[in-house]
C-alpha cells in the first residue's frame, strides 16, 4: 500500500510570498495528482504528473520519480489561493491514495 | 470538458430517512465512479467504487446495505444513504476517471449531509 505524506500540514503566508508544498510517497506510481479543495468542499484537479514539471499560471508542480517526491509551488500568492491542497497518487481506474492535505492561508 | 455534476449540494434529513445523492457525467461517459466521504479537517476516504452495469465494490468497513450505490448508466451513479443516523452526517463527494487524453480525475462538487 502506498503511503502519501504531505508537509506542512498548515501554512500561513503573506500575500505575494512564494509557496511550496511537499509530497512524498512510498511506492512507485503511475501518476501523481495535485488537487485543490476550497472551503465549500469542491475539489479541483490542478495537475497530473508522471515526470518532470508542469506549469499553469502561477502554479508549478514538479516530480522527482527517483526520490518519490513532488512539490507544488505558488508564485505571487494571493488570498484567493487559500484552500486545502491535496496530493494523491493513482492512475486511470485505480483508487487514489490521498495525502492528508495542506491548509494554506494567504493573508492580505 | 469532463464535468461531473453532483446533487444535492446540501441536504438536511431526519434520522431514519433515506437520502439519495446523484453524480452525473455531463460530457463524457463515466464507466467508473469513486464515492468518498470526508469528515471535518480529514482527508477523503474511499467508500466504494461503482462500475456501470455491475455491482459496486465496497471498501472494508463500509456497509453495503446502508450505502446503496447504483451505476445503471454511463452518465449516472447514485449513492443512497439508507436509514440515516446523525453519525452519517458528513461530506460526500464523487469522482470519475477522465477518458483520454490526460487520464486525470474529475470531482463532483460534493454533498454536505446533515442528519438531525
Amino acid at each position: 500500500k502506498n503511503e502519501v505524506e504531505q508537509s506542512p500540514q498548515n501554512l500561513t503566508a503573506q500575500e505575494g510570498e512564494f509557496i511550496t508544498i511537499n509530497c512524498s510517497y512510498s511506492v512507485g506510481i503511475s501518476a501523481l495528482h495535485w488537487l485543490q479543495q476550497h472551503p465549500g468542499g469542491g475539489i479541483v484537479s490542478l495537475f497530473m504528473l508522471s515526470s518532470g514539471k508542469k506549469k499553469h499560471g502561477r502554479l508549478i508542480a514538479t516530480i522527482n520519480i527517483q526520490e518519490k517526491h513532488s512539490s507544488l509551488h505558488i508564485t505571487a500568492s494571493h488570498p484567493r489561493d487559500s484552500a486545502v491542497y491535496i496530493c494523491a497518487v493513482g492512475f486511470g481506474n485505480e483508487k487514489l491514495t490521498f495525502g492528508t492535505g495542506t491548509r494554506l492561508t494567504i493573508i492580505p | 470538458g469532463a464535468v461531473v455534476s453532483q446533487h444535492p449540494s446540501r441536504v438536511i434529513c431526519k434520522s431514519g430517512t433515506s437520502v439519495k445523492i446523484e453524480c452525473r457525467s455531463l460530457d463524457f461517459q463515466a464507466t467508473t465512479m469513486f464515492w468518498y466521504r470526508q469528515f471535518p479537517k480529514q482527508s477523503l476516504m474511499l467508500m466504494a467504487t461503482s462500475n456501470e452495469g455491475s455491482k459496486a465494490t465496497y471498501e472494508q468497513g463500509v456497509e453495503k446495505d446502508k450505502f446503496l450505490i447504483n451505476h445503471a448508466s454511463l452518465t449516472l451513479s447514485t449513492l443512497t444513504v439508507t436509514s440515516a443516523h446523525p453519525e452519517d452526517s458528513s461530506f460526500y463527494i464523487c469522482s470519475a476517471p477522465r477518458n483520454s487524453p490526460n487520464y486525470g480525475y474529475t470531482f463532483g462538487s460534493g454533498t454536505r449531509l446533515t442528519v438531525v
